[in-house]
């Protein structure tokens, strides 16, 4: 079946503008996942999402980000008044059981 | 909270060797630990896992070893092959949210 799909897998944004990435988990998964990684990094917990229950928002690094998840499938992530220390590249998982989680392909977001 | 340690950050082994990556993991209460591989541009993929009810479990030519006692697991990659090079990430869980390694880039010489 299909897997995590992202959208857009690149963005080139100026500073100060909004953006916003989405991500369409794998149908009938009820966990999903934002991460940030840098170049050459590791993998930098967003924020998590399970079935109907308040996210945790807890790994947002401030509050220009913000996350949604509608209807318990697609999700947004938005990112106001972008920085340039905002690049790199932002991973969406999904799991089922809070297990394997599957990963999109991620957006690769530039700030110029 | 909990923490995981990797080391180490960069592995060189010959074509044929094996590799072997550590991880550290701070809460005992952790029960699940996922070993994940990322080739160069790609997304991170699963390549095994190990629950705390067990030491070891293997895959082919993957191991993944667990002591709870000492709060540490292992990733044992044998008779290595050039498409090995990639970045393993190695995490640990008690609930929803895993905790990631920072990451061991493995290169396989020829």
């Amino acid at each position: 079946g299909a897997g995590v799909s992202q959208s857009p897998s690149n963005k080139v944004t100026e500073k100060g503008k909004d953006v916003e990435l989405r991500c369409d988990p794998i149908s009938g998964h009820t966990a999903l996942y934002w991460y940030r990684q840098s170049l050459g990094q590791g993998l930098e917990f967003l924020i998590y999402f399970q079935g109907n229950s308040a996210p945790d928002k807890s790994g947002l690094p401030s509050d220009r980000f913000s996350a949604e998840r509608t209807g318990g499938s697609v999700s947004t992530l938005t990112i106001q008044r972008t920085q340039q220390e905002d690049s790199a590249v932002y991973l969406c998982a999904s799991s089922h059981n809070a297990d394997e989680q599957y990963f999109g392909p991620g957006t690769r977001l530039t700030v110029t | 909270g909990e923490n995981v340690e990797q080391h180490p950050s960069t592995l060189s082994v010959q074509e044929g060797d094996s590799a072997v990556i550590k991880c550290t993991y701070s809460d005992s209460a952790s029960n699940y630990f996922p070993w994940y591989k990322q080739e160069l541009g790609k997304r991170p993929q699963l390549i095994i896992d190990i629950r705390s009810n067990v030491g070891e479990k293997k895959d082919q030519r993957i191991a993944v070893t667990l002591n709870k006692t000492a709060k540490h697991f292992s990733l044992h990659i044998t008779e290595t092959q050039p498409e090995d090079s990639a970045v393993y990430f190695c995490a640990a869980s008690r609930d929803y949210q895993l905790i990631w390694g920072a990451g061991t880039k493995l290169i396989i010489k020829p």
